[in-house]
């Protein structure tokens, strides 16, 4: 049963600090991991979307790694700003079809402090 | 905004009461999903329609009914709910096998069970 770990599971930095937030999953047998942000009582918007065959992926400030074989994805945020502070979410998909479910992990609550 | 439209966006109801929840997706994808999100808890699949056929029941009680009259809208009736069913119900969307299956999420509907 595939497992998704982030640790820790908030991070509280200053604004302007370049962060990294990590993701570990104990199946390695994954078509793709995606991150996404959620904001207090909101909906999940995707961030980057990272398929088994990359290694990375990037959006502006984010870029998002994959390191299949060791189970393991970082998202890499530039200078960070206030803006930044919500929960961050990776989830992976199975090797077993697209309709198959995304599994997630609990979050990372970030804080951008001004 | 991304294309997935849920409402009610809040919603409180007593045991007895029966409410649907509706979802809408204007992204032109064949697959929809229902997420329950507990506080403190990942993410849990609830179910999975693809092409408007019912492909995953994740074990979820009978008094959850899921319906997809077409592959743009999706229903979750409710029905004698529990107070631990309260939680932020979020529906999602995806194309199909083979086209990297970025999931879409919407706002979600933050339900209370009284």
């Amino acid at each position: 049963k595939q497992e998704v770990t982030q640790i820790p599971a908030a991070l509280s930095v200053p604004e302007g600090e370049n962060l990294v937030l990590n993701c570990s999953f104990t199946d390695s047998a994954i078509y793709n991991l995606q991150w996404f942000r959620q904001d207090p009582g909101k909906g999940l918007t995707s961030l980057l979307l990272i398929q088994s065959s990359q290694r990375e992926q990037t959006s502006g400030r984010l870029n998002a790694s994959l390191d299949k074989s060791s189970g393991r994805s970082t998202l890499y945020i530039a200078a960070s700003q206030p803006g930044d502070s919500a929960t961050y979410l990776c989830a992976v998909r199975p090797w077993t079809g697209a309709n198959s479910k995304l599994t997630f992990g609990k979050g990372i609550t970030l804080s951008v402090r001004p | 905004e991304t294309g997935v439209t849920q409402t009610p966006r809040h919603l409180v109801m007593g045991m007895t009461n029966k409410k649907s929840l509706k979802c809408e997706q204007h992204l032109g994808h064949n697959a929809m999903y229902w997420y329950k999100q507990s506080a403190k808890k990942p993410l849990e699949l609830m179910f999975v329609y693809s092409l408007e056929e019912r492909v995953e029941n994740n074990s979820v009680p009978s008094r959850f009914s899921p319906e997809c009259p077409n592959s743009s809208h999706l229903f979750l009736h409710l029905h004698t709910l529990q107070p631990e069913d309260s939680a932020l119900y979020l529906c999602a969307s995806s194309q199909g096998a083979d086209s990297g299956t970025e999931a879409f999420f919407g706002q979600g509907t933050r339900l209370t069970v009284v």
